[in-house]
């Protein structure tokens, strides 16, 4: 059964480095593994998106092991204004379902 | 910059009712989903249409219907409301590409808030 699976909410201060994981059985070669990040009253904003090794962004990174059975979320020297709700997305093309993680809420405090 | 706009950001509605839900996009996307988001369960897909007149059941479809007439406009309908579709609903579009990756990279409206009484 295809699924992602995230902490439900993390802490974390101003300045520090934040490293969410996400993990997903099931994905196949080639599926690739997206997040998002919501505040309240939005709909979710794309973050970064990948299938191997590591991507980087201009606001994130996505580390991706070689079995791909999870993926990180790294946020570098988070701000009081990355509190948000995190999600992972997977698209799994073997059984044609997009499943979203159950998200995970970032708190940085002062 | 994408622009997803929903018909309403906040909508009251009766048992029994029918309920119509509008989403537009103006970038030309081929791909549109509608969600459920609520809260410990995350966002769930209801439908998605890759083409006009074109859709797909996603995970809860059971309720609901869609309609995709043109390509820049995806309706979710609720044939009678119920109180368990309470919820909020939000629309999406991405383009299409090769594989699952344009899956991914979706754009999301603002949301709608359904209350069902």
């Amino acid at each position: 059964l295809a699924k992602t699976t995230q902490p439900i909410s993390m802490d974390s201060y101003e300045g520090q480095e934040v490293n969410i994981t996400c993990s997903h059985n099931n994905i196949a070669t080639n599926d690739y593994i997206t997040w998002y990040q919501q505040f309240p009253s939005q709909g979710p904003r794309f973050i970064i998106q990948g299938y191997k090794t590591k991507v980087t962004n201009e606001v994130a990174s996505l580390f991706i092991p070689a079995d791909r059975k999870s993926s990180t979320l790294s946020l570098p020297r988070v701000s009081l204004s990355d509190t948000a709700v995190y999600y992972c997305l997977v698209a799994f093309s073997n059984t044609g379902k997009l499943i979203f993680g159950q998200g995970t809420t970032l708190q940085v405090k002062p | 910059d994408v622009k997803v706009t929903q018909s309403s950001r906040y909508l009251v509605k009766r048992t029994g009712e029918k309920v119509f839900l509008e989403c537009v996009q103006d970038m030309d996307h081929e791909n549109m989903f509608w969600y459920r988001q609520d809260p410990g369960l995350g966002l769930r897909l209801i439908y998605f249409s890759y083409d006009v007149k074109m859709k797909e059941k996603g995970d809860i479809p059971e309720g609901y219907s869609v309609s995709r007439e043109k390509k820049e406009r995806f309706s979710l309908i609720l044939e009678s409301a119920s109180t368990n579709q309470t919820s909020m609903y939000l629309c999406a579009s991405s383009l299409t590409g090769a594989g699952t990756m344009s899956l991914g990279e979706q754009f999301f409206g603002p949301g709608t808030r359904l209350t069902v009484l």
